[in-house]
């Protein structure tokens, strides 16, 4: 699978969108792009997922760029409760998700 | 409610002795992973399996071994030829078995410290 690559951590305040880049320049055609999040001492727990189309569900919105070369998590309004280890992950053909170290976000009031 | 369960929370046990990790399931899902997560990093595929009875080794398999007798039930065992078995342990589970199209779900884990 294609290697992606996250700043080590991020911050918003309370209340405001949160844009988390996710950047897969060797992506293939066939790779799915993938965000799991961590919150302290948990399992992780699922995002969203993609292809080619912008994806929205209650959680979040992802944002994939038109050459696919990139992408972003977006959360629209942060919550204290959405400070965890953010993952994005590529999936083509494999069985399981290769994990990197993902972004940490802090959520100040 | 549907979901993970993976018992103890935390375990200790003494250098030398094997450990076993339990992990169910009642989602009805045929794949099930063990990850390994050491402070201050990702996640590192232990072993999966795809249907009862079968199981793959994943990237960081030595020093482990599992089983897969029910559908429901993934037991890890650490045995004493790991020799940095202290960690985080998590156990997943998905309807499918190719990682891009379905979900995974993760049980809570259990930290284990071996001293």
């Amino acid at each position: 699978d294609a290697k992606t690559t996250q700043p080590n951590s991020m911050e918003s305040n309370e209340e405001e969108p949160v844009h988390l880049p996710c950047n897969h320049s060797t992506i293939s055609g066939t790779d799915y792009i993938h965000w799991y999040r961590q919150l302290p001492s948990q399992g992780p727990e699922y995002v969203i997922h993609g292809l080619t189309s912008n994806v929205n569900n209650r959680m979040a919105s992802l944002a994939i760029a038109e050459d696919r070369k990139s992408s972003t998590l977006i959360l629209h309004r942060a919550t204290l409760r959405d400070a965890a280890v953010y993952y994005c992950i590529l999936s083509n053909s494999g069985y399981a998700l290769n994990f990197g170290k993902g972004t940490s976000l802090l959520v100040t009031p | 409610d549907g979901g993970i369960t993976q018992s103890p929370k935390y375990l200790f046990r003494k250098e030398g002795q094997n450990v076993t990790l339990s992990c169910e399931q009642n989602l009805n899902h045929d794949a099930m992973y063990w990850y390994r997560q050491d402070p201050g990093q990702g996640l590192r595929l232990i072993y999966y399996s795809q249907i009862v009875n079968d199981f793959q080794k994943g990237d960081i398999a030595e020093g482990y071994s599992v089983s897969r007798e029910k559908k429901e039930s993934f037991p890890l065992t650490v045995t004493s030829a790991q020799k940095n078995p202290t960690a985080f342990y998590l156990c997943a589970s998905s309807t499918g078995t190719l990682a891009r199209s379905y979900e995974q779900y993760f049980g809570p884990g259990t930290r284990l410290t071996v001293t």
